[in-house]
């Protein structure tokens, strides 16, 4: 099976840097995901890293430590649209996709 | 591209009632879709994996009598909540392989239940 771990909640001020952290214990692994999520909607895919190191894709950035079984999502330039649910996945041999709960992330003026 | 689409976006039944949800890949083959449920404030719960031509295969915990899934064609799999009970009520997600290099999954925009 698999178990994912995320903060629920982090806050921060427009403008400035975010860097939700990601573990987990998986049976299988065959990939890492970041998605968001905005209340009411569907999650929208962000990143994803099958080798160790950073993925930069402009203000996203997501790192993958396999042997540490850790990663991270780094939210730069924080604006008010980036309030959402960030959600890390990861995928087992089998294509499936097992969630962590989800952070909660609040971008204040 | 790799737009998911889900109909409808809402329904409210009586208990009792059959609902069937469709999840559409609008500009992609998907040989491969699957289908959550997430209750309020918690995360995604993979249901079942729907294969195009094939039955599909369920999570532990999931009856498949209850919850129908038909994969008809390769843009196409529709999920029929069976005599829908208010504890069924939820939101249902479906997403489809996408393919390319991270071969991610593309989700649809949902489907909110309420049984009433």
């Amino acid at each position: 099976g698999q178990n994912i771990d995320q903060p629920t909640e982090m806050t921060a001020t427009e403008g400035a840097i975010v860097q939700i952290n990601c573990t987990y214990q998986t049976s299988g692994f065959n990939g890492l995901f970041w998605y968001q999520q905005h209340a009411g909607e569907a999650p929208t895919f962000l990143s994803y890293n099958v080798l160790d190191g950073l993925e930069e894709k402009g203000r996203f950035s997501s790192f993958l430590s396999r042997s540490k079984g850790y990663s991270y999502l780094l939210l730069k330039e924080l604006q008010m649209k980036d309030s959402a649910s960030y959600l890390c996945a990861v995928r087992d041999g089998d294509y499936k996709l097992s969630f962590g709960a989800g952070t909660t992330v609040t971008v204040r003026a | 591209g790799a737009v998911v689409s889900q109909h409808p976006s809402w329904v409210i039944c009586k208990s009792g009632t059959s609902v069937k949800i469709e999840c559409r890949s609008l500009d992609f083959q998907a040989t491969t879709m699957f289908w959550y449920r997430q209750f309020p404030k918690q995360s995604l719960m993979l249901m079942a994996t729907s294969n195009e031509g094939s039955k599909a295969t369920y999570e532990q915990g999931v009856e498949k009598d209850k919850f129908l899934i038909n994969h008809a064609s390769l843009t196409l799999s529709t999920l029929t909540v069976t005599s829908a009970h208010p504890e069924d009520s939820s939101f249902y997600i479906c997403s489809a392989r996408g393919g390319g290099e991270a071969d991610t999954q593309y989700f649809g925009p949902g489907t909110r239940l309420t049984v009433l």
